[in-house]
């Protein structure tokens, strides 16, 4: 096992398009999340998921994001009609526990929006 | 809403020098971790610390989480320019229902040749 996959790494797109992302977490981590960062911040969580079921999702997460992860194993997350603010790195991590004892994390999708 | 506060927030300094780096909240935490981030990267786990007052040892890296379990420390000796990277706290909140981190906005750490 490679670790935690995410495609693409960067993606540079026109304000107003749709675009989704790809992640494939470590194959015996049932957990997975998604988290975002901007430049000089931490990264700052936008949602959960246990198997496939989405248990916990953030204020950040606008009715533009959705997350699914059909058959507990991928996950996709999609922006529908992109802003320029949406522009940050998308994170995503994968655990066996919920949260307590750290995340293996993907290197990132690096989102422009122009 | 809980928050982690680093310090500093930028840290440059020569090769062979010791460091400390701090993580503060007025929040409790049920473990807290450490990750460090390399640019265009994503963080990297380096230790979680579960128990109030606990210190973990990494080759030359010690951390320490506070008895109250609210704030942790991170001290390196003989720093490396190999060392060089954004070093990011994040505290896993207590009780059922969230499992969301809670991270610092990191100390940038730049450990000169």
């Amino acid at each position: 096992d490679t670790g935690v996959s995410q495609d693409p790494r960067h993606k540079i797109t026109k304000r107003g398009q749709n675009v989704t992302f790809r992640c494939d977490p470590i194959s015996e981590h049932n957990r997975l999340y998604w988290y975002r960062q901007t430049l000089g911040q931490g990264p700052e969580f936008l949602t959960y998921f246990q198997n496939e079921a989405q248990l916990e999702k953030s204020r950040l997460l606008s009715d533009r994001f959705s997350a699914e992860r059909p058959k507990g194993s991928f996950s996709t997350l999609e922006i529908q009609r992109t802003e320029q603010g949406d522009s940050a790195m998308y994170l995503c991590a994968s655990s066996l526990e919920a949260g307590v004892y750290g995340y293996t994390f993907g290197s990132g999708t690096r989102l422009t929006v122009v | 809403t809980q928050l982690l506060e680093q310090s500093p927030q930028f840290l440059s300094i020569q090769e062979g020098e010791n460091l400390t780096v701090y993580c503060n909240s007025s929040s409790v935490f049920s473990s807290l971790q450490w990750y460090r981030q390399e640019p265009g990267e994503g963080p990297v786990l380096l230790v979680t610390v579960v128990t109030g007052g606990e210190v973990k040892k990494l080759k030359r890296l010690t951390f320490q989480f506070g008895d109250a379990r609210k704030d942790s420390s991170l001290h390196i000796t003989a720093a490396q320019p190999g060392d060089t990277g954004l070093y990011l706290c994040a505290g896993a909140p207590t009780g059922a229902g969230s499992y969301q981190l809670t991270f610092g906005k990191g100390t940038k750490l730049s450990v000169i040749p």
